[in-house]
């Protein structure tokens, strides 16, 4: 079974640049969840779907990011414009929508510089 | 507002010795309780979790954890630590709902 993937590995962009990220989850996972690390800092808790509704977004640090989840599969995590402070490696993660414990499976991450 | 500390920004320990890496949560009902690895490159690897039972629990590459409310800490531990174990550790908790708070991560090296 294939795990969480995530597209792209690396991201660098200029600030004021566009950058969108993707994250497939797990065939059949309903619930999926954003996390960023920024440099020195612990993993950060962006947002969480399910299926294809946004459960809690609170974790969003600004209007710069919108995630989407269309059709309840794959999430894109869009940031525009990008600036110097976003960059970080932004982990995905997904878990099945009945687990009773929500053991959540990570992604590798998408590691995003901007210069 | 619930936390989770790792007070060892990296720990060094000699191969073959034993290694316990430390996590204290607040919150005030017993959460659930995770340990990843993130590896260089890599993911990050669930390595052990505890939500209700015993509470020392096995997880996997011979690592174990002790859940002590009494303490609200939940350390991970080796008895022989190996050079492929060098890392980066997370200790998480699950509160309530969804959302998953982590610590800041403890970096392993591991010395010959």
């Amino acid at each position: 079974e294939a795990g969480v993937t995530q597209f792209p590995s690396h991201s660098v962009i200029e600030k004021g640049q566009t950058v969108t990220l993707r994250c497939d989850p797990i065939s059949g996972h309903d619930n999926l969840y954003w996390y960023r690390r920024v440099m020195g800092k612990e993993i950060k808790f962006l947002l969480h779907f399910v299926k294809e509704s946004k459960q809690d977004e609170s974790g969003m640090p600004n209007n710069r990011f919108l995630a989407e989840r269309t059709g309840g599969t794959y999430s894109t995590l869009k940031v525009q414009p990008a600036e110097l402070e976003d960059s970080g490696v932004y982990f995905c993660a997904s878990s099945q929508l009945t687990a009773l414990d929500n053991e959540q499976f990570f992604g590798p991450g998408t590691r995003l510089t901007v210069l | 507002a619930q936390s989770v500390t790792q007070p060892d920004i990296h720990i060094t320990v000699s191969e073959g010795a034993s290694l316990e890496l430390r996590c204290n949560y607040s919150y005030g009902a017993t959460p659930y309780l995770f340990w990843y690895v993130q590896s260089p490159g890599q993911g990050l690897q669930l390595l052990l979790k505890y939500f209700s039972g015993d509470t020392l629990v096995q997880g996997i590459k011979g690592f174990e954890a002790e859940f002590k409310r009494s303490q609200s800490s939940f350390n991970l531990r080796k008895p022989s630590v190996h050079w492929s174990d060098a890392a980066e550790y997370f200790c998480a908790v699950v509160p309530e709902g969804f959302k998953t708070i982590f610590g800041a991560g403890t970096r392993l090296f591991v010395k010959a």
